[in-house]
């Protein structure tokens, strides 16, 4: 059972326009959700953040956009540039779990074109 | 801040050995660390959950005999995959977190057992 989906796996993009990247979840115990990004044969690099009592978290270039009653959550990237060209993956976990351990999507491979 | 490192970055090995892959925290005590693997174009799939200075906590499927997880120190986890066979080979992942919700990851190792 997938509780965290990201259904496309690929996106481009134009440089300089938005890039919006959509993850979905069914564990309705998720409070905290987190987008990484990832480059070939390297680890995840944290980007951005939001707790389930927020619905929208900013961070420069980067905004995450979180609804609960629909169980989704989208992460926003503008303007988009060549090097935002990855893996991005969604990951939520329960605070009830007290490791906290993340649950991944599967990932969207994100291609920004000249 | 909040820098994972992980070594060795690669390692080939012949089937039968064992290999042993360490994760440090650099500039930060970790309360909690996580292995995960990943295979080609999947997602990350967590292995298990170590805390200091206590046995791992193993995730379903994960031979907890077959994948040694010792967690000596706030700084320090290792994980020995014994008697390596080539579908062991994967992308092995660290991740460490101290107090707040947020992981961060190593950069991984790359296993290929011959």
């Amino acid at each position: 059972d997938q509780q965290v989906k990201q259904n496309s796996p690929s996106l481009s993009v134009q440089e300089g326009r938005i890039s919006i990247l959509n993850c979905d979840y069914t564990n309705s115990m998720f409070d905290y959700f987190l987008w990484y990004k990832k480059y070939p044969a390297e680890g995840p690099t944290f980007l951005i953040s939001i707790s389930s009592i927020k619905d929208k978290n900013e961070d420069g270039r980067f905004t995450v956009f979180l609804n609960k009653s629909a169980k989704h959550l989208s992460l926003h990237i503008v303007p988009s540039q060549p090097g935002d060209s990855a893996v991005y993956f969604c990951a939520a976990s329960a605070s009830y779990q007290g490791a906290q351990k993340l649950v991944f999507g599967q990932g969207t491979r994100l291609t920004i074109n000249p | 801040g909040a820098v994972v490192s992980q070594h060795p970055s690669w390692v080939i090995c012949k089937s039968g050995t064992s290999v042993k892959i360490e994760c440090r925290s650099l500039d930060f005590q970790a309360t909690t660390m996580f292995w995960y693997r990943q295979f080609p174009k999947q997602s990350l799939m967590l292995m298990a959950t170590s805390n200091e200075g206590s046995k791992a906590t193993y995730e379903q499927g994960v031979e907890k005999d077959k994948f040694l997880i010792n967690h000596a120190s706030l700084t320090l986890s290792t994980l020995t995959v014994t008697s390596a066979h080539p579908e062991d080979s994967s992308f092995y992942i660290c991740s460490a977190r101290d107090l707040g919700p947020n992981q961060f990851f190593g950069p991984g190792t790359r296993l290929t057992v011959l």
